[in-house]
């Protein structure tokens, strides 16, 4: 089993520019959720997929836009970046049903913007 | 909303052991999740309390105190692999699976 895979690990783009971010869930989840982390600072809740539908969403701006594939996957897109958009992007997938006793991330995506 | 605070910072000894306070304020509480985290990396799933109780898992435990709010993860025997940013995190009955964290605790384990 795999896990949760993320690509890329690590990604430089410049102020303005799109990023898209990808997440593969561990076998067995269909809900991906995506958080940024800025350093030394908390996960923060971007947003949520299921079913191929955003579920929930954080207070992020209409910038940061996703989706999910059949297979469960996921993408997490980011327009117009600002360099405050620099974090780490984490991934995390959970098994069907409301009450999940487990949440896995995967390794991240490291952006920086430039 | 929810508010999650945990202390910014602790030192231990090696071999010591070490108590991370959470306190959280939710409404349609549903489960709180610990995860460590080394520096550059994901998080790293340790534990989930949904019920009030200690959960033990080897060196580490959790518990869960609902009507308090509260929760710690203790570590004990510590290793100098334990120095890490400790993840506490709440998911509310309303939010699907969704966690908010907590800023995180680091522990820094000493010699």
């Amino acid at each position: 089993d795999a896990g949760v895979t993320q690509s890329p690990t690590h990604l430089i783009k410049t102020r303005g520019q799109q990023v898209t971010l990808r997440c593969s869930p561990k076998s067995g989840h269909d809900t991906v959720s995506w958080y940024q982390q800025a350093l030394g600072q908390g996960p923060q809740f971007i947003f949520q997929y299921y079913e191929e539908e955003e579920r929930q969403r954080g207070n992020f701006p209409d910038r940061f836009s996703g989706h999910q594939f059949p297979n469960y996957s996921s993408e997490l897109n980011v327009n117009a970046l600002l360099l405050g958009d620099s974090a780490l992007y984490l991934c995390a997938s959970s098994p069907p049903g409301q009450g999940a006793s487990e949440a896995f991330f995967g390794q991240g995506t490291r952006l920086t913007v430039v | 909303g929810q508010n999650i605070d945990q202390p910014t910072e602790m030192t231990a000894t090696e071999g010591a052991i070490v108590q991370i306070n959470c306190t959280y304020q939710t409404s349609g509480f549903n489960g709180l999740f610990w995860y460590q985290q080394h520096a550059g990396e994901a998080p790293t799933f340790l534990s989930y309390n949904v019920l009030d109780g200690l959960e033990e898992k080897g060196r580490f435990s959790s518990f869960l105190s609902r009507s308090k709010g509260y929760s710690y993860l203790l570590l004990k025997e510590l290793q100098m692999k334990d120095s890490a940013s400790y993840l506490c995190a709440v998911r509310e009955r309303a939010a699907g699976n969704k966690l908010t964290f907590g800023g995180g605790t680091r522990v820094l384990v000493k010699p």
